[in-house]
């Protein structure tokens, strides 16, 4: 079946320190969408690239949605406490309204 | 805006009594809804998913079921509950791709 391979599964790295997660897919995706859970929280929603090569920023997020539109990642700057979570990638294939997950980053700031 | 509600918060229920978890949404019509359950630690596995009132689709066979009664409720339901029915229930709504999820019930079944 369709899959997201999602890596690292855990992340410990010290504040102010870069991170980044990457995600590949089995299949073409219409779509990535990145969501971000805090602990305890639920997913909430960050992101959604759509179009091959796309780059989006949200302040210290850097988002990429590759060539292929198979794989994409999550670039964080200088990592500080409150970046502390799980983080998912999401992406729909073709126009199937059901998203595919990924498993997670966790990630973890000492401060 | 929208809302999405769900409750309870938590849920603490034995081995083979009944459930019934329920989640509202507001500000949106005919939203896709959605029912996954996470495990401590792990990935959201989707259990249903509907387009429309009384339209259900099963992702994983299992004891559980969902109902749609109205456009914006969206209701899981057991009639008897098994210890790996444990977990962080999440609903989540959607117009387009982006889903927008609700506070989530905590359910441990002993």
């Amino acid at each position: 079946g369709q899959q997201v391979m999602q890596i690292p599964q855990y992340q410990h790295v010290q504040e102010g320190e870069d991170f980044t997660t990457y995600c590949n897919s089995s299949t073409t995706l219409s779509n990535i969408q990145w969501y971000k859970q805090r602990p305890g929280g639920h997913p909430v929603f960050l992101i959604q690239l759509v179009k091959s090569g796309e780059v989006k920023k949200q302040k210290r997020l850097t988002f990429q949605f590759g060539e292929a539109k198979k794989n994409s990642s999550l670039h964080i700057t200088a990592t500080q406490t409150t970046d502390v979570g799980t983080y998912f990638c999401a992406g729909n294939a073709g126009n199937n309204r059901k998203l595919i997950w990924g498993l997670g980053t966790s990630l973890a700031v000492n401060p | 805006s929208q809302t999405i509600h769900q409750w309870p918060a938590t849920l603490v229920q034995p081995v083979g009594s009944p459930l019934s978890l329920e989640c509202t949404v507001e500000g949106t019509s005919n939203p896709n809804l959605y029912w996954y359950r996470q495990a401590a630690g792990r990935g959201l596995q989707l259990l249903f998913y509907s387009v429309g009132i009384g339209q259900i689709s099963s992702e994983v066979p299992q004891n559980l079921s969902a109902s749609r009664p109205q456009d914006r409720q969206f209701i899981l339901s057991s009639k008897k509950l098994l210890l790996s029915d444990s977990g962080f229930y999440l609903c989540a709504w959607a117009l387009y791709n982006e889903q927008f999820f609700g506070p989530g019930t905590r359910l441990t079944v002993l």
